[in-house]
């Protein structure tokens, strides 16, 4: 049974581009969360979907995007890229009914020159 | 807004010392209450969880009690071993609201 997985695993880009991440949920999960974690940092929820719809979010600007398909993998997608922006970046799934449970994938490591 | 606050770290232990690492938080209602480990490199995995008052969760060794009189939920492990050594995130979860705290950075020395 595969658990979370996200790609890539490392990304460089240079302030004012846009980046894509991409995230599979656990088999079974009906439901992806996004998290930004800065160096040394507790993660900070970005936003969760479900359903296809974003169904809350944190405290983090419009530059910030998802999208969740049917299969219910799941992107992020930040534009304008800033400085810092550079963070891992985890995304996390659990079932709508039990969503005090989230399993997270291993993060994508994002750096902003 | 909802809040966890832990102990700062880093904390360096010999093996088979006893670990405390403190946890408290500040939130409305009921929320449920996590810790996760960070290990070089990974993403988190959780440790064990308590989701009422007075509840205690534990696995490989690790124990921590809801503790609502005193809004706390310190985690605790008899007998660390090296192994145990990673990034320790206590965490809630209000109303899908998941909260973390800093982080704090255990080393177990043999």
């Amino acid at each position: 049974d595969a658990g979370v997985t996200q790609s890539p695993t490392h990304l460089i880009k240079t302030r004012g581009q846009q980046v894509t991440l991409r995230c599979s949920p656990k088999s079974g999960h009906d439901t992806v969360s996004w998290y930004q974690q800065a160096l040394g940092q507790g993660p900070q929820f970005i936003f969760q979907y479900y359903e296809e719809e974003e169904r809350q979010r944190g405290n983090f600007p419009d530059r910030f995007s998802g999208h969740q398909f049917p299969n219910y993998s799941s992107e992020l997608n930040v534009n304008a890229l800033l400085l810092g922006d550079s963070a891992l970046y985890l995304c996390a799934s659990s079932l709508v009914t039990h969503n005090n449970e989230q399993f997270f994938g291993p993060g994508t490591r994002l750096t902003v020159l | 807004g909802d809040s966890v606050t832990q102990m700062e770290g880093p904390v360096t232990l010999s093996e088979e010392a006893f670990l405390t690492i403190n946890c408290t938080y500040t939130a409305t209602g009921y929320p449920s209450l996590f810790w996760y480990v960070q290990y070089p490199g990974e993403g988190l995995q959780l440790l064990l969880k308590a989701t009422k008052a007075d509840d205690k969760g534990s696995n490989k060794g690790f124990e921590a009690t809801y503790r609502k009189e005193t809004t706390s939920f310190h985690l605790e492990k008899g007998s660390v071993q090296v192994s145990d050594s990673a990034v320790y995130f206590c965490a809630l979860n209000n109303n899908n609201d998941m909260r973390f705290g800093a982080g704090t950075r255990l080393t177990v020395k043999p």
